[in-house]
């Protein structure tokens, strides 16, 4: 099984700063990678696939990019709306198992 | 409006079984592959089963596999989950999520999700 560690846990940062999240993938998974944010209560929302395409609806100041085993997830400025869970996962092994990462909590500071 | 509900979840004995059921509607259904996904309460999101457009392909968690079956009826544009030998550790909020077309592993509509509890 593909291990997917996400880094950091939880990440302070202030309204209006950048956040930089990673990913780390156990083997290569290509690009065959996703993002997803989770706010509570909610079901989780598709951010990016392939590595770096921001899916339907998703702002611009979203972005993804990587490829092999080495992931990362920008929020260029954050809006009060943008605080939340962050998943990564992938799913180069598909019919094989597919797998997340443990996600990191992005918090206000 | 394109929607995915679930529904047949409860509380379990341990060893028993339990069927989820998700409807989908506002988009065909037929064309994209469909799975499901967990979050035990508190924790993180844990990928379950998926099964492709015409269940030629299947695949299943090392936590499930022998004890889940995931199935497809097209003609009622519905997804199942038969959940056998429950465990404890089955408990968990159990989402119904349609892949991406092109990336079929990438899920980008989800139910709002059926709770399991398995308890004696």
């Amino acid at each position: 099984e593909i291990v997917m560690t996400q880094s950091p846990a939880t990440l302070s940062v202030s309204p209006g700063e950048r956040a930089t999240l990673s990913c780390r993938a156990s083997q290569s998974v290509s690009s065959n990678l996703a993002w997803y944010q989770q706010k509570p209560g909610q079901a989780p929302r598709l951010l990016i696939y392939g590595a770096s395409t921001r899916a339907t609806g998703i702002p611009a100041r979203f972005s993804g990019s990587g490829s092999g085993t080495e992931f990362t997830l920008t929020i260029s400025s954050l809006q009060s709306e943008d605080f939340a869970v962050y998943y990564c996962q992938q799913y180069n092994n598909w019919p094989g198992s597919l797998t997340f990462g443990g996600g990191t909590k992005v918090e206000i500071k | 409006e394109v929607q995915l509900v679930e529904s047949g979840g409860g509380l379990v004995q341990p060893g028993r079984s339990l069927r989820l059921s998700c409807a989908a509607s506002g988009f065909t259904f037929d064309d994209y592959a469909m799975h499901w996904v967990r979050q035990a309460p508190g924790k993180g999101l844990e990928w379950v089963s998926g099964i492709s457009w015409n269940s030629g392909s299947i695949g299943y968690a090392d936590s499930v596999k022998g004890r889940f079956t995931i199935s497809r009826d097209n003609a009622k544009n519905s997804l199942y989950l038969q959940m056998n030998s429950l465990r404890a550790e089955d408990t968990a909020l159990y989402y119904c999520a349609k892949g991406r077309r092109g990336s079929i592993g990438a899920f980008d509509i989800w139910g709002q999700g059926t709770m399991v509890t398995v308890s004696s």
